[in-house]
């Protein structure tokens, strides 16, 4: 079964600290990554794709890797702030060609 | 303004009753998807639509239909076949069927009592 593990579940840290969110899938062969950032009550905002072919894709302050071999990505975010406390959400796109989802990380940046 | 429109925000039904969530984009997108979110659980596709007048069901179809009439609209009936239909529900489309980023709704939250 294809599952997607997003490890822990939640996470809190001082503001100014570089971070990283676990995101670990059973099937190497994965057509591409996708990161969201969901707060509280509303919907998924998109955050960076990854293509398999892809090693790592960076916006701003946020970069992410995808590792095939280790069946891991993660998402590294720099010099955090109060504003980026939400949920992440990790969600790959398997041979099933429909996405699945983490149950996601919930992040709080403490000012 | 491009972007993905759900409505209502909140949604309130008595048990037994079918109740349709409307979602509308204007990015031009081919496909849409439902998915519904439980508390601290990720998203479950419900239904997937890769073109008009085409649909799919994905892993938790049962108790719910849609129609895709037109591309802009996707809208989803929670029918009382529908064993536990409280939940937080999302649309999301993309340009494509496979392999596009996604993109969401905000959501519309749906109480059954």
């Amino acid at each position: 079964k294809q599952e997607v593990t997003q490890i822990p579940a939640a996470l809190s840290v001082p503001e100014g600290e570089n971070l990283v969110l676990n995101c670990s899938f059973t099937d190497s062969a994965i057509y591409n990554l996708q990161w969201f950032r969901q707060d509280p009550g509303k919907g998924l905002t998109s955050l960076l794709l990854i293509q398999s072919s892809q090693r790592e894709q960076t916006s701003g302050r946020l970069n992410a890797s995808l590792d095939k071999s280790s069946g891991r990505s993660t998402l590294y975010i720099a010099a955090s702030q109060p504003g980026d406390s939400a949920t992440y959400l990790c969600a790959a796109l398997f041979s099933a060609r429909q996405l699945t989802f983490g149950s996601g990380t919930q992040l709080t940046v403490l000012p | 303004d491009g972007g993905i429109t759900q409505s209502p925000k909140y949604l309130f039904r008595k048990e037994g009753q079918n109740v349709t969530l409307s979602c509308e984009q204007n990015l031009n997108h081919d496909a849409m998807y439902w998915y519904r979110q439980d508390p601290g659980q990720g998203l479950r596709l419900i239904y997937y639509s890769q073109i008009v007048n085409d649909f799919q069901k994905g892993d938790i179809a049962e108790g719910y239909s849609v129609s895709r009439e037109k591309k802009e609209s996707f809208p989803l009936t929670v029918t009382s076949a529908q064993k536990n239909p409280t939940a937080f529900y999302l649309c999301a489309s993309s340009i494509g069927a496979v392999g596009y980023e996604q993109y969401f709704g905000p959501g519309t939250r749906l109480t059954v009592t």
